[in-house]
């Protein structure tokens, strides 16, 4: 099995910078994926291949990608930005598909 | 451009469910899908892909002999037949379509709801 680790939780205040963490061995070698998932609502891709952002995602929403790790940092946080944040990706064979357990993202 | 999951519902453990997911707006046969499921209160979990040929299909370990993901591209749709269902499977399922065969899921319905218990 595979596991991508995120932190439960990160608060922050409104136009703060918030930074969601995420890692897994096989992260030097596989694309990471960001979703935002608010209650009650479907996932939607904030992130793909660890730096790209979709269209229709504000350019505050950036990627970045370090070895065992990838983060997702969101700068000058608005109250709307406040939903479960998880991250995606595979592991070394490419066949097993895995999800963080998620991020908490309280606007203080 | 949607998708559009249905079939969820109750079911015992032990018992067998087909969901469905039907598509619309994009070169469906083109196209690689997955189920993801969420658990209440729970998070994330991919469960199946399979690309455009049905060719390729991977399942997640939790599931792997037990659910069989399936696709009709005369009729852009889906289908998750699962069985040997157990209390844990108890979820909404996703239809994803993903732009990757890694990840990038792109486009996601609304879940339909499977309930297992007696």
């Amino acid at each position: 099995s595979y596991e991508l680790t995120q932190p439960p939780l990160v608060s922050v205040s409104p136009g703060e910078t918030a930074s969601i963490t995420c890692s897994g061995h096989a992260l030097p070698r596989q694309y990471a994926y960001w979703y935002r998932q608010k209650p009650g609502q479907a996932p939607v891709m904030v992130m793909y291949k660890d730096v790209h952002r979709p269209s229709g995602i504000p350019d505050r929403f950036s990627g970045s990608a370090s070895g065992t790790n990838v983060a997702l940092t969101i700068t000058g946080v608005q109250a709307e930005d406040e939903a479960d944040y998880y991250c995606q990706s595979a592991d070394d064979t490419g066949t097993l598909l895995v999800f963080g357990g998620g991020t908490r993202l309280t606007v203080l | 451009v949607q998708v559009v999951e249905s079939g969820g519902g109750l079911v015992q453990p032990g018992g067998s469910l087909r969901l469905s997911c039907k598509t619309s707006g994009f070169a469906f046969n083109q196209n690689n899908m997955n189920w993801v499921r969420q658990a209440p209160g729970k998070g994330l979990e991919w469960i199946s892909h399979i690309n455009g040929t049905s060719y390729v299909k991977y399942y997640a370990e939790s599931v792997e002999g037990r659910f069989i993901f399936s696709r009709d591209n005369a009729d852009d749709s889906l289908y998750l037949q699962m069985n040997r269902l157990r209390a844990e499977d108890t979820a909404v399922y996703y239809c994803v379509r993903s732009v990757d065969p890694r990840g990038a899921f792109d486009l996601w319905g609304q879940g339909t709801m499977v309930i297992v218990s007696s």
